[in-house]
This record gives C-alpha cells, structure tokens and sequence, in this order.
C-alpha cells in the first residue's frame, strides 16, 4: 500500500530556533500534499495545502513567514517551523495525494515537535 | 463545509460488533462519506468511504442511509487494536479532510 513517512518522529528545540520536519511519499508521486497540525486532545487542524512547484495555500490564521512550506519534488514537502515558541508545541502530520489516485490520500505518522 | 454529528465516546467489549454512527444532515450531493480513525499519537488511517451504496472491505463496512442523512461504520468484530478516535468526514478524498471531534471507542477484554 501508499507510504507517507516523516522525519524526524520528535523533536525537541529550544525557542528561537528553527525546525524542518520532512514529509516522503515513498512509493508514489504526489503534487500535492497536505499539512495538519493537531493539539493534544484536539482534532486536526489544515495548515497548508502544498503544490509542488509552486507556493502553498496557507489556512487563514497560518502565518505563512513563520511556517515555511517547501515542495521541493513529487516525493518531498518539508514543512519549517522558524523562530520557534513553545505555544508551537504540537503533533504536525502530513498526508499525500497520488497522482495517479486523486480520490485517495495517505497520512504519514506525525512529527512530534516540544519548543522548550 | 457540511458538518458532521458524531457521539464523542463509545463502549463495546472485545470481538463484539461496534456499530459508529455520524449524522450528516446537511450533506451535498456530491460529497463523499469517509471514515478515518487514529490510534494514539499516530497519524489518521484510512478506513473506508461510500458515495450512496453500502460498503464493505476488509476492516469494516460503511452502511449508508438512503437519504444519506446518516452513516454507521460498523466493526464486525472488536479487537483491542481498533480502540482509537474515528472520524466520520464529508468531501473529496482527493482534497484536504475536515476533521470533526470524531468518537473516541473504548474496546474492554
């Protein structure tokens, strides 16, 4: 079946700093993928819509400075946390959409970020 | 976005069968019903998805009302590893998902 993965699974930062979090479609391709983030005992939440090639659709109230979405191949989107605060602190989990199958969509197993 | 009504918490006890319903009153015509669920500190899992005919695979059958007001997952036989949130969403698969609160199930031994 489709596999998204996620790198790193968690990540502990001090705040003020910067953190990537990658998202892989390992055995597909997928122009687009999506961003979710999620609070502990909260539903998820859309962040950002990624296109490859182009700039992210953001979700009103995502600062799009400070959460910098990079498409970078039709396996890649990497999501960058800047000048991180620990109100940032939260589960971020991103999902893929085939290209091939675009009633279908993949999630990947989450990124765990702690801004201390 | 149509909403979805999903109860917050269910029971069932092991190798029972759980029956998950989700209200959707408002519902469009060309929205799709799918069915996610999450396991603690995972990401979502597919589970299933129906437009107007019941459903069936190998983790669960979606039952959908004619009206398509309303649908019940049903898991025909409980298992420990199936206590998880479930996530009843209306929409395209192909495009973001509109997490509701879901249902949180409880599976006892």
């Amino acid at each position: 079946g489709a596999v998204v993965s996620q790198h790193p699974s968690w990540v502990i930062c001090k705040s003020g700093t910067s953190v990537k979090i990658e998202c892989r479609s390992l055995d597909f391709q997928a122009t687009t993928m999506f961003w979710y983030r999620q609070f502990p005992k909260q539903s998820l939440m859309l962040m950002a819509t990624s296109n490859e090639g182009s700039k992210a659709t953001y979700e009103q109230g995502v600062e799009k400075d400070k959460f910098l979405i990079n498409h970078a191949s039709l396996t890649l989107s990497t999501l960058t946390v800047t000048s991180a605060h620990p109100e940032d602190s939260s589960f971020y989990i991103c999902s893929a959409r085939p290209d091939t199958a675009w009633g279908e969509q993949y999630f990947g197993p989450g990124t765990r970020l702690t801004v201390t | 976005d149509a909403k979805t009504t999903q109860p917050n918490s269910m029971e069932s006890n092991e190798e029972e069968p759980v029956h998950l319903p989700c209200n959707h009153s408002t519902i469009s015509g060309t929205d799709y019903i799918h069915w996610y669920r999450q396991l603690p500190s995972q990401g979502p899992e597919y589970v299933i998805h129906g437009l107007t005919s019941n459903v069936n695979n190998r983790m669960a059958s979606l039952a959908i009302a004619e009206d398509r007001k309303s649908s019940t997952l049903i898991l025909h036989r409980a298992t420990l590893r199936d206590a998880a949130v479930y996530y009843c969403i209306l929409g395209y698969s192909g495009y973001a998902l509109n997490f509701g609160k879901g249902t949180s199930l409880l599976v006892t031994p």
